[in-house]
């Protein structure tokens, strides 16, 4: 089954204990995507990658770090998380025909408290 | 920078009936594709159409059609025979064709209610 995977799909940290939010798919996508949603302003995207090695930022960057050292795999790193960033995370992939379909993983949920 | 907007943070619907979401974009793109997505109390997002912006017809997937005004830079959702399951936030999205980026602008969403 085509999927993208998630995890924790929940997690509640401290204010300044590093994170890392995995993300995985079986597509052999190139491109892959980190969103959050945060209530009254729709998703916005924090990063992508268009293939191995290749990462860029995208609307809010700052607070993360990611890297794709396999084409499968998209970790989202908070090296030192704050409340700013409780969230709903959504990782995305698709292939690098720009007509197709974006496929997202279920979602994460990150208190920092 | 693209922009997209959704001016009805919430609707409701009788079930069986018709509604209509509203989405408008701003771009200096000709190339680009248009979506709708549904996200339902399980937080799953899942695409519900999709639209190039190079095709005149609208797209229909089965009780979802959209109007496509290119001109107009309007996008919006028909949900024909609401049904219970029908209930949820739906986000408008755009995508440019080609970008050097990878990136679904997203608007802030409607939450639909259906009434039994």
């Amino acid at each position: 089954e085509a999927q993208v995977t998630q995890n924790p799909r929940y997690l509640i940290t401290v204010t300044g204990k590093k994170l890392t939010v995995t993300c995985s798919q079986n597509m052999n996508h190139e491109y892959m995507s980190w969103y959050r949603q945060d209530p009254g302003l729709g998703l916005r995207q924090i990063y992508y990658s268009m293939n191995v090695e290749v990462t860029d930022k995208g609307d809010v960057p700052e607070g993360y770090k990611v890297s794709r050292k396999e084409k499968r795999n998209f970790p989202l790193i908070l090296e030192s998380p704050s409340p700013n960033q409780t969230s709903l995370y959504f990782c995305a992939s698709r292939t690098a025909y720009s007509g197709n379909t974006i496929y997202f993983g279920e979602g994460s949920w990150l208190t920092v408290v | 920078a693209q922009t997209v907007t959704q001016s009805q943070p919430e609707m409701s619907v009788q079930e069986a009936e018709t509604v209509t979401l509203s989405c408008t974009y701003d771009t200096s793109e000709s190339d680009y594709y248009l979506f709708w997505y549904k996200q339902p109390p399980s937080r799953q997002m899942i695409l519900v159409i999709r639209q190039e912006a190079y095709k005149q017809q609208n797209a229909t997937e089965n009780r979802f059609s959209v109007n496509f005004q290119k001109a107009a830079k309007s996008f919006s959702l028909k949900i024909s025979d609401s049904q219970l399951g029908d209930a949820a936030m739906y986000f408008c999205a755009y995508r440019r064709e080609g970008s050097s980026g990878d990136k679904l602008t997203f608007g802030t969403g409607t939450r639909l209610a259906v009434r039994p």
